[in-house]
């Protein structure tokens, strides 16, 4: 495709449900990031995978949270047992090589846990 | 703490007017971005800027550096009411961990028809 792709766009879930993010980055781009942004805040780095590695998860909240790449491809956020306070806009991004590069955002998806 | 710290917070001015935002960090960079983001979409990467470059252009818009004040400045010249949105600067840092963005909490510009 022509751009990073994300879905759901939006997903509504009950507190303590089990939820999937899925992401599908620029063809050829061996890095893919995930960030949060809640309400009017800018983006908190969550993870970096390069190629099917994450050498930095140091920005997942907590334990509930996990992610995988596969076919250096791919990359599924999951959030286990959520909260109200997951709530927010889910960001993905991918970049040619995680140096002098831009990276390029997908829409996200919009997590509202009731 | 945030790295990246823009200001004014929001900003509404007149189409055709020159809009400048700020930005400012706290640990040595490599690269400083500027990226866009109109409501309910992702990031659009509007300009790059290295450590050892003082500015660069554009189209309208125009990318100031001052590694020694650790801050920069994006100016939007003859805007227009489709420049509507937050603009947020990332910062790239030097050394370890220097594969990740680091945002701040943007600036809103609105320009009003």
């Amino acid at each position: 495709g022509a751009g990073v792709s994300q879905s759901p766009s939006n997903k509504v879930t009950e507190k303590g449900k089990d939820v999937e993010l899925r992401c599908d980055p620029i063809s050829g781009h061996t890095a893919l990031y995930w960030y949060r942004q809640s309400l009017g805040q800018g983006l908190e780095f969550l993870i970096y995978f390069q190629g099917n590695s994450a050498p930095d998860k140091s920005g997942l909240p907590s334990d509930r949270f996990s992610a995988e790449r596969t076919g250096g491809s791919v990359s599924t956020l999951t959030i286990q047992r959520t909260q109200q306070e997951d709530s927010a806009v889910y960001l993905c991004a991918s970049s040619l090589a995680p140096t002098n590069q831009p990276q390029h955002f997908g829409d996200g998806t919009r997590l509202s846990i009731l | 703490s945030q790295q990246g710290e823009e200001d004014p917070q929001a900003l509404s001015i007149q189409e055709g007017e020159n809009a400048t935002m700020n930005c400012s960090y706290k640990t040595s960079i490599n690269n400083l971005q500027w990226y866009r983001q109109n409501s309910g979409r992702g990031l659009v990467h509007l300009i790059l800027i290295r450590s050892n470059e003082r500015e660069k252009h554009s189209g309208r818009l125009r990318v100031t550096l001052d590694t020694s004040k650790k801050s920069s400045s994006l100016l939007i010249t003859a805007s227009r009411a489709a420049d509507t949105a937050s603009y947020f600067c990332a910062t790239r840092h030097s050394g370890g961990s220097n594969y990740k963005l680091t945002f701040g909490k943007g600036t809103l510009l609105t320009v009003n028809p």
